[in-house]
């Protein structure tokens, strides 16, 4: 079975545009989380959709959007870039939200703003 | 609020030595906890994790035991390998936060031959 699929997996943006990222998951899976990690805040949490709706939200600015499509397949998106989202953006996905459900990342964006 | 707090790195080990990396969190209720590996260039692997108080998780020679008296979940190894050096993270997910998961910053391992 294929894991979580992430495209692309590298990125060069300037200050000012907007950035879409892919994030395909497991067969079968329904949750779609996403996370952004950098060497200095670690891992934080960004969304999470599940069956097309957003059923969680971390403490990010409304730059940071996020939709799930039918086949769970989902993207994030950041407009107006800043310096400070140069960051790995990890994708994750877990069968349904029952809680004993593991979560698979996949292999993240590396998305750098100049 | 929810927290994991994890022991800095970097950790340069010798191979065959002991691995011990702390972990402590702070939550509300009764999390599970988990230990994820992250290699260079890849996303982060579940390595293990404990859904109950007292449960062991292992798994690769790597255990850690889900203490909820001391609110800790310290990941250890008898003997590491040069292949485990890779960057480790401890996480929660609570229930109280609709199952969201919580990250420590992470505690880079570098095993040397």
């Amino acid at each position: 079975k294929a894991g979580v699929t992430q495209t692309p997996r590298y990125l060069i943006k300037t200050r000012g545009q907007q950035v879409t990222l892919s994030c395909s998951p497991i067969s079968g899976h329904r949750s779609v989380s996403w996370y952004q990690q950098t060497p200095g805040q670690g891992l934080q949490f960004l969304f999470e959709y599940f069956s097309e709706t957003q059923r969680n939200k971390g403490n990010f600015p409304g730059r940071f959007s996020g939709r799930q499509f039918s086949n769970s397949r989902s993207e994030m998106n950041v407009s107006t870039l800043e310096l400070g989202d140069s960051a790995l953006y990890l994708c994750a996905s877990r069968r349904g939200q029952a809680f004993k459900e593991t979560q698979y990342f996949g292999p993240g964006t590396r998305l750098l703003v100049l | 609020g929810n927290s994991v707090t994890q022991m800095e790195g970097p950790v340069t080990l010798s191979e065959e030595a002991f691995l011990t990396i702390n972990c402590t969190y702070t939550a509300t209720g009764y999390p599970s906890l988990f230990w994820y590996v992250q290699y260079p260039g890849e996303g982060l692997q579940l390595l293990l994790k404990a859904t109950k108080a007292d449960d062991k998780g292992s798994n690769k020679g790597f255990e850690a035991t889900y203490r909820k008296e001391t609110t800790s979940f310290h990941l250890e190894k008898g003997s590491v390998q040069v292949s485990d050096s890779a960057v480790y993270f401890c996480a929660l997910r609570a229930t109280n936060t609709g199952n969201q998961f919580y990250f420590g910053t992470g505690t880079s391992l570098t095993v040397i031959p």
